[in-house]
């Protein structure tokens, strides 16, 4: 059975420093694995995904993050906090075959001090 | 292009009452997925349409829900009757074409549902 751990429920960084949110996984076969974002009063955005090639992903809004199969571990990382980066992040992780949905962390609240 | 919406945005109901959730997937997506994410943890899966069907619904929690998708265009969550730890925020999401595990799911903003 699939699993993903977001380690820290809530994250506080200041404008202009750097944002790190840790996703670790664990998957029976080779993982897709997804970063959503929810802005107050909307729904779940794409903010990047892995599925297949180049470890490194770029997504929108200056986000990227590693798939590091060695670790387990996907970590969503922008290089520069932006007031509107505040929101709640959640990562997740599906596999090609079996069921047919998403497995998703607990969420990571992010909150961006001026 | 309207993307996934769902109704109510929120909903107060009493402890045995019965509610229904309401889900119009984006036009074309025969993939539609109901999750749950109660009390701030993890979303969990509900269970998955493809079109009409149920493709797998092992996400149910017990048979007071009862999901359907008529003519595979909307679909309804029904909870009856519902019980305080149904409170939740429900979530609706679509997707299109054949499951490659890479496939983008589109999220409504889902449902807040308060059952006191």
């Amino acid at each position: 059975a699939q699993s993903v751990t977001q380690l820290g429920s809530h994250v506080s960084v200041s404008e202009g420093a750097l944002v790190l949110l840790r996703c670790n996984y664990s998957s029976s076969v080779p993982p897709y694995l997804f970063w959503y974002v929810q802005y107050p009063n909307q729904g779940l955005q794409l903010l990047l995904k892995y599925t297949t090639g180049a470890t490194l992903v770029k997504g929108i809004n200056g986000f990227e993050a590693e798939f590091k199969k060695s670790e387990t571990s996907f970590h969503l990382t922008k290089p520069s906090a932006h007031m509107s980066d505040a929101a709640e992040y959640f990562c997740a992780v599906s596999e090609g075959t079996g069921r047919r949905a998403l497995t998703f962390g607990s969420g990571t609240r992010l909150q961006v001090q001026p | 292009e309207a993307g996934v919406t769902q109704f109510p945005s929120h909903s107060v109901i009493e402890k045995g009452q019965t509610v229904t959730l309401r889900c119009d997937p984006i036009s074309g997506h025969d993939n539609l997925y109901w999750y749950r994410r109660v009390m701030g943890k993890e979303i969990k899966f509900l269970l998955h349409f493809v079109k009409e069907s149920k493709q797998d619904e092992s996400g149910m929690p017990n048979n007071r829900f009862l999901a359907e998708r008529t003519g595979g265009t909307y679909s309804t969550l029904k909870v009856q009757p519902a019980e305080l730890e149904d409170s939740g925020v429900y979530f609706c999401a679509s997707s299109q074409g054949a499951w490659t595990g890479g496939t983008e799911a589109f999220f409504g903003q889902g449902t807040r549902l308060t059952v006191v």
